[in-house]
């Protein structure tokens, strides 16, 4: 099945910008979706379709993809911000329709 | 508003069953494909299975398949996860997620449920 890295780790300071890779074998050509996950709590979808927002998230989130990167955007990142990260595809090519990138843990310094 | 609401978790010796349910309100059920999703502790999220509106295209992990099944009961407003022969390596806190229809993203999410599998 189609596999997804995230780094393990990313730190930031506070007001900074913080960029969370999602690698992956061409997945510019899949539409990729990202969740935050803070401790004891759901994943909340902060982007989707590579660069939509849900409403009520703020426009501080950003994200694009494209070869064989998608990257996550956080600007002017809040101590509020610091979560897990996952990135997901829908791979249409075989039986497994939803794949998960490993988790990327943001912390703000 | 939009809510999905697991129960059924809770404490199996391996080899036992379980089963799950997500209740859903604020949204027609008949409309929408349902996932589970799992995340053992201290670990990533791992998709599990996939229902669509219809039950036409159901999907199933690779470490799940033959021993889970996934229904649903648009009446009732309930997504269900049968789960068979439960291994040590199947305990997580388990997630109902609704699927949106056109982006295939997960907008929205129970709480979830903790499965202990442990002798």
């Amino acid at each position: 099945s189609y596999v997804l890295t995230q780094p393990p780790s990313v730190s930031v300071a506070p007001g900074q910008t913080a960029r969370i890779t999602c690698g992956g074998d061409n997945i510019g050509s899949k539409s990729v979706h990202w969740y935050q996950q803070k401790p004891g709590q759901a994943p909340v979808l902060v982007v989707y379709d590579d660069s939509d927002r849900p409403s009520g998230i703020p426009e501080r989130f950003s994200g694009s993809n494209s070869g064989n990167t998608a990257t996550l955007t956080i600007s002017r990142v809040e101590a509020g911000d610091e979560a897990d990260y996952y990135c997901q595809v829908w791979d249409s090519s075989d039986n497994y329709p939803k794949v998960f990138g490993g988790g990327t843990k943001l912390t703000v310094l | 508003e939009v809510q999905l609401v697991e129960s059924g978790g809770g404490l199996v010796k391996p080899g036992g069953s379980l089963r799950l349910s997500c209740a859903t309100s604020g949204f027609s059920l008949s409309s929408y494909t349902m996932n589970w999703v799992r995340q053992a502790p201290g670990k990533g999220l791992e998709w599990v299975s996939s229902i669509s509106s219809s039950t036409t295209y159901i999907f199933y992990a690779d470490s799940v398949r033959g021993r889970f099944t996934i229904s649903r009961d648009n009446a009732k407003n309930s997504l269900y996860l049968q789960m068979n022969s439960l291994r040590v390596e199947d305990t997580a806190v388990y997630y109902c997620a609704r699927e949106d229809y056109a982006s295939s993203s997960c907008d929205y999410w129970g709480q979830g449920t903790l499965v202990t599998v442990s002798a």
